[in-house]
């Protein structure tokens, strides 16, 4: 079955300090890749896509992602954090072979920025 | 331009009861699909319906059924409830079927005692 891997569940930082989450997932032929983020209190809000071309791709808020093809990855970034990006964040994996919507998410990341 | 709707936002039932969830896509989405988020977890895919057809089902039991109405909001049914289906349901919708870009809502949350 298809997987999505997201590691250091929780993560603490200082205002200005530099962010990356990582993702991988498994083997299952051409994907859509996203990242999602769920600010407290709020519901699911999509923070940057990629479907194809440049595997570097910028969202909102100042995030960018990188698809690295054979690493299975999608790591998001963001140079320097604001308390306001304190949320969790969810990789999310679309494998086109299903033919749908279907997305895998991983476990997520809860990410708390100190002022 | 309303975003994805869904109600009950929380209830609570007691195990061996049914429950019905509702959700209105935002308006000309046709396809709205259901996940389970357990706490600690990533969201897990229930089903998907596009244009009142089901397009893809997860790894859960015949106890969970979905509909999707001619306005394209939908339904999901879980019978005879257990402890272990406590849990925020999300609704999504797209305007797409197939490309997994997905507009949540706020969820139901259901517990179940």
């Amino acid at each position: 079955a298809q997987s999505v891997s997201q590691h250091n569940h929780h993560v603490i930082l200082s205002e200005a300090a530099s962010l990356e989450l990582g993702c991988n997932y498994s083997y299952g032929g051409t994907v859509n890749l996203f990242w999602y983020v769920q600010y407290p209190g709020q519901h699911l809000q999509l923070l940057l896509k990629y479907f194809s071309g440049d595997p570097l791709v910028k969202g909102i808020k100042g995030f960018e992602a990188e698809f690295i093809k054979s690493k299975f990855s999608f790591n998001l970034r963001k140079p320097s954090v604001q308390w306001s990006d304190t949320a969790e964040y969810f990789c999310a994996v679309n494998y086109l072979n299903y033919g749908n919507n279907r997305l895998a998410f991983g476990k997520g990341n809860q990410v708390v920025v100190i002022p | 331009d309303t975003g994805v709707t869904q109600s009950p936002t929380h209830l609570i039932k007691t195990r061996g009861q049914q429950v019905t969830l509702r959700c209105s896509p935002i308006s000309g989405h046709k396809s709205v699909s259901w996940y389970q988020q357990v706490l600690g977890q990533g969201p897990q895919f229930i089903f998907q319906y596009y244009e009142k057809e089901e397009r893809g089902r997860g790894n859960f039991p015949d106890r969970f059924s979905a509909r999707q109405f001619p306005n394209y909001s939908s339904e999901l049914n879980v019978n005879a409830l257990l402890l272990g289906d406590s849990a925020l349901y999300l609704c999504a919708s797209s305007l797409q079927d197939n490309t997994g870009e997905l507009f949540f809502g706020e969820g139901s949350r259901l517990t179940v005692l």
